[in-house]
C-alpha cells in the first residue's frame, strides 16, 4: 500500500518549458517531504526539501508548493534543460522513515 | 568529502546463495538506512540504524534477511537462500541525528538467477 501518490508517471517538457509533477499523501504524521532525482543506475539524490509549516521552497530553477490542508504537494522544475532529464521521486519522513512515490520520469526535449 | 559508498556494485548470484552486501555512510553520519528498489519503483524502506543499534525493521525484511552495524560505522546486509523475487537495487542512506536529510549510496545491484 503506497502511502506517497505521485503522478504523472511520466512527462516531456520542451527545453525552457516548466515541468509540474504531484503528490498526495495520507498519513498526518509525515513532517518532511524531500524530493530526490535518479539517473540510471545511479542511486537517488536529494534536491529539495520541505516542512509542513512552510507553503513554498524555492532553490535555484526547483520549487516546492505544499497544501498542508489538502495533503498534497508538488514540484515545479523552471526553465527545464535536457541535462534534467531524470526520474524525481517525491518522498515523506514518519519517524526517520522515507516513503517513496512511484517516480515521474521527466524527460526534457531540446 | 566523500559520499556514502556501497560495495559491489553489481552482484549477480544463482538462487539458494548467499550474499552479502556492504554500506560505508558519510563520516559524520549515525544514522544509516536500508531501502530496496525495484525496476519502476521508489525506494522502500528495509531497515535502519542509530549508532550500531537496529532500531526499526520493515515487515518486507524477511528472516532471511539480516543487517549489522558493528561499532556504528559500515553496515553489513546478508540476504540468505536468495531467490528471484530479491533480485532489485539495494540502497543505504546516511543521516545525522540532528537533520531529516538521508543521503543515498549508488547502490548495489542483485540479479538472483
Amino acid at each position: 500500500q503506497q502511502q506517497v501518490k505521485q503522478s504523472p508517471q511520466s512527462l516531456i517538457v520542451q527545453k525552457g518549458g516548466i515541468s509540474i509533477i504531484n503528490c498526495a499523501y495520507e498519513n498526518t504524521a509525515f513532517d518532511y517531504f524531500p524530493w530526490y532525482q535518479q539517473f540510471p543506475g545511479k542511486g537517488p539524490a536529494l534536491l529539495i526539501a520541505i516542512r509542513p509549516d512552510v507553503s513554498e521552497k524555492k532553490e535555484g530553477r526547483f520549487t516546492i508548493s505544499f497544501n498542508k490542508s489538502a495533503k498534497q504537494f508538488s514540484l515545479h522544475i523552471m526553465d527545464s534543460q535536457p541535462g534534467d532529464s531524470a526520474t524525481y521521486f517525491c518522498a515523506a519522513n514518519d519517524d526517520y522513515k522515507l516513503s517513496f512515490g512511484a517516480g515521474t520520469t521527466v524527460t526534457v526535449r531540446a | 568529502d566523500t559520499g556514502v559508498s556501497q560495495d559491489p556494485r553489481h552482484k549477480i548470484t544463482k538462487r539458494g546463495q548467499n550474499v552479502t552486501f556492504r554500506c560505508d555512510p558519510i563520516s559524520e553520519h549515525n544514522r544509516l538506512y536500508w531501502y530496496r528498489q525495484t525496476l519502476g519503483q521508489g525506494p522502500e524502506f528495509l531497515t535502519y540504524f542509530q549508532n550500531e543499534a537496529q532500531l526499526e525493521k520493515s515487515r518486507l525484511l524477511s528472516d532471511r534477511f539480516s543487517a549489522e552495524r558493528p561499532k556504528g560505522s559500515f553496515s553489513t546486509l546478508e540476504i540468505q537462500r536468495t531467490e528471484q523475487g530479491d533480485s532489485a537495487m539495494y540502497l543505504c542512506a546516511s543521516s545525522t541525528v540532528l537533520y531529516d536529510e538521508q543521503f543515498f549510496g549508488p547502490g548495489t545491484r542483485l540479479t538472483v538467477l
